[in-house]
């Protein structure tokens, strides 16, 4: 089947620790995308890739890092930096301006 | 830019009663129009798309849109909801003008309940 494989579902990280959430396709898609969703505030760009060894920073790019090494793979690096890294993180593949989208990574600083 | 805004945050409604739920957008050049649904700790899934031709487009469980380019609209609507299509819908766009990256620009998303 294709699609948008994220993992893990949830990860919880202490204060302090850097993480990393995953994202693959096997769509053959050109540009990924990594979106944070908070109650209330719909999805907000985090970063972007229209293409490999290239990625740009979305509305909210401060405390996060991505590599896009891999067509298939996108990952989202969550750092120390990032003051409030409790939400749940979205990561999408896009052709002709359709979106599509993994099934998410609930991440909880605890 | 681009920008969406979808008018209600939640929507409740009874069970076989219709729904509307509003987008209007705003962008310098022209775009695609799309709604979302999400389900809980679930991602977004595609309910439906406009990218050219008919201004009506219409979903396979019984949602229709309509395209409106003088009052940039994209209001989803359903004659008749069942207790299933309790969700959380969002609206987005996306420039078509070939020179941009197809960035997705969400609403913040509108929470329908359906109540028996």
């Amino acid at each position: 089947d294709g699609g948008i494989t994220q993992s893990p579902k949830y990860l919880f990280r202490k204060e302090g620790q850097n993480v990393t959430l995953s994202c693959e396709q096997n769509l053959n898609h050109d540009a990924m995308y990594w979106y944070r969703q908070d109650p209330g505030q719909g999805l907000r760009l985090i970063y972007y890739s229209q293409i490999v060894n290239d990625f740009q920073k979305g509305d909210i790019a401060e405390g996060y890092s991505v590599s896009r090494e891999k067509k298939e793979s996108f990952p989202l690096t969550v750092t120390s930096a990032q003051k409030n890294p409790t939400a749940f993180y979205l990561c999408a593949s896009s052709i002709g301006g359709e979106a599509f989208f993994g099934q998410g990574t609930r991440l909880t600083v605890v | 830019a681009q920008s969406v805004t979808q008018l209600d945050s939640q929507v409740p409604v009874f069970e076989e009663a219709p729904v509307e739920l509003r987008c209007n957008y705003s962008s310098s050049v022209s775009v695609y129009l799309f709604w979302y649904v999400q389900y809980p700790n679930q991602g977004l899934q595609l309910l439906l798309k406009y990218l050219s031709g008919s201004t009506l487009v219409e979903s396979i469980n019984g949602f229709e849109a309509e395209f409106n380019k003088s009052q940039t609209s994209f209001h989803l609507r359903k004659p008749s909801v069942h207790i299933s299509d309790t969700a959380e819908y969002f609206c987005a766009v996306s420039d078509n003008s070939g020179a941009g990256s197809y960035q997705l620009t969400f609403g913040k998303g509108t929470k329908l309940s359906v109540i028996p």
